[in-house]
């Protein structure tokens, strides 16, 4: 059974940095791209960052591009985002995904996501 | 950037209703589009890739067409589990850009 697991959400102040993980079990790691996603309270969904499966590939959303890194580490089945010079807009829900084989990039597995605040 | 825009922004329908959501692209995306269903305090769900691919357990209820720049969800027959919000998502180009969500209300 595929499963992803958040953790690293917190309250932090405006500037402050962040990292956040998400550990995935039930499938071949590796083998598979991971998006971030968020959601701002009460708002839609929000694409943040893609990585491929040997880290290659990234990419970012304008909003967070060189505030925000993501990277995984293969051998530990983790993906990470590392976000600094946080806003109070960033505050949201931070999902991550796995990205379906490339010939039909859907997000077909979700975690349950983390909670990041950024309020003084 | 592709830009996504669904409508309705919402939508009240009842039980039994054959509902119709759509999604326009800024630019040609082909068939690179995804819907997925959001209910309160969950996370998103994936429904359809590639504009009309059923992921696995979803029921046919669902289905997905279009291309280019136009798409569209249609629920045949809606369910009460199916009062949520959907969301489109182009997977063109690698900033996986999504609609603004179509909350489907009773």
């Amino acid at each position: 059974e595929v499963q992803l697991l958040e953790s690293g959400g917190a309250l932090v102040q405006p500037g402050g940095s962040l990292r956040l993980s998400c550990a995935a079990s039930g499938f071949t790691f590796s083998n598979y791209a991971m998006s971030w996603v968020r959601q701002a309270p009460g708002k839609g969904l929000e694409w943040v960052s893609f990585i491929s499966g040997g880290s290659v590939s990234t990419h970012y959303a304008d909003s967070v591009k060189g505030r925000f890194t993501v990277s995984r580490d293969n051998s530990k089945n983790t993906l990470f985002l590392q976000m600094s010079t946080l806003r109070a807009e960033d505050t949201a829900i931070y999902y991550c995904a796995k990205v379906m084989v490339p010939a039909a990039p859907g997000f077909d597995y979700w975690g349950q996501g983390t909670l990041v605040t950024v309020s003084s | 950037d592709i830009q996504m825009t669904q409508s309705p922004s919402s939508l009240s329908a009842s039980v039994g209703d054959r509902v119709t959501i759509t999604c326009r692209a800024s630019q040609s995306i082909s068939s690179y589009l995804n819907w997925y269903q959001q209910k309160p305090g969950e996370a998103p769900k994936l429904l359809i890739y590639a504009t009309s691919s059923l992921q696995s357990g979803v029921p046919s209820r669902f289905s997905g067409s279009g291309s280019g720049t136009q798409f569209t969800l249609t629920i045949s027959s809606l369910q009460p589990e199916d009062f949520a919000t959907y969301y489109c998502q182009q997977a063109y180009s690698p900033e996986y850009t999504f609609g603004q969500g179509t909350i489907l209300e009773i």
